[in-house]
């Protein structure tokens, strides 16, 4: 079955700084789907991004950028020059190609200080 | 993306009652339903799998007969938690789940918070 680790729990950062969240995973799957969602205190999940198994093309959006490298099995989420907006637990979630259940990681907390 | 939406948003009810949350998928075809719950501070689990028309396959260790779920048609499904009790409080948050341009997508809904008391 597949497993995501957050090893990290929560972070604390200052505004402007650059703060990386990791993210690995396991899959016997060699088709599967990488997420990164952002959930605010409102509990509500926000859709940040989909990484397909066969694209390791790293991703930037705006501040957001991903590294997705197979060879570690990871999928980490880096955000530069942060602000206080963005401060929410964050989950990374794997879909298996073959069962379309989505596992996610445990989160990690990330709290951005003015 | 596709809408999905939970109601009701919040609930209170009192110890032995019978809750009933409904997830509707507003414009997608929903052959899947899945349903997560979220206590305080912890991570999405997967409780339960549905697929249109049939029962729901359940996680280990989640009660059918206490979580019951209702996949009747593609954009409704129900979950009603049986004799609530207060370790049952937790945040509750459906998927959909389906086929959109060739591609299998899925589609979170805003949660349900259940306070039993």
């Amino acid at each position: 079955a597949q497993k995501v680790t957050q090893a990290q729990t929560e972070i604390s950062v200052v505004e402007k700084e650059d703060v990386t969240l990791d993210c690995v995973y396991e899959t016997r799957d060699t088709t599967y789907y990488l997420f990164w969602y952002k959930q605010p205190p409102s509990g509500e999940l926000v859709f940040l991004i989909r990484r397909n198994s066969f694209d390791e093309q790293n991703e930037i959006s705006g501040r957001y950028s991903w590294n997705f490298q197979k060879s570690t099995s990871s999928f980490n989420f880096t955000i530069t020059a942060s602000q206080v907006v963005d401060s929410a637990v964050y989950f990374c979630a794997l879909r298996e190609y073959n069962n379309n259940d989505m596992r996610f990681g445990a989160g990690t907390r990330l709290t951005v200080k003015p | 993306g596709a809408v999905v939406s939970q109601h009701p948003s919040r609930v209170i009810c009192k110890s032995g009652t019978s809750v009933k949350i409904e997830c509707r998928s507003l414009d997608f075809q929903a052959t899947t339903m899945f349903w997560y719950r979220q206590f305080p501070k912890q991570s999405l689990m997967l409780m339960a799998t549905s697929n249109e028309g049939s029962k729901a396959t359940y996680e280990q260790g989640v009660e059918k007969d206490k979580f019951l779920i209702n996949h009747a048609s593609l954009t409704l499904s129900t979950l009603t938690v049986t004799s609530a009790h207060p370790e049952d409080s937790s945040f509750y948050i459906c998927s959909a789940g389906g086929t959109s341009g060739g591609a299998y997508e899925q589609y979170f809904g805003p949660g349900t918070r259940l306070t039993v008391t």
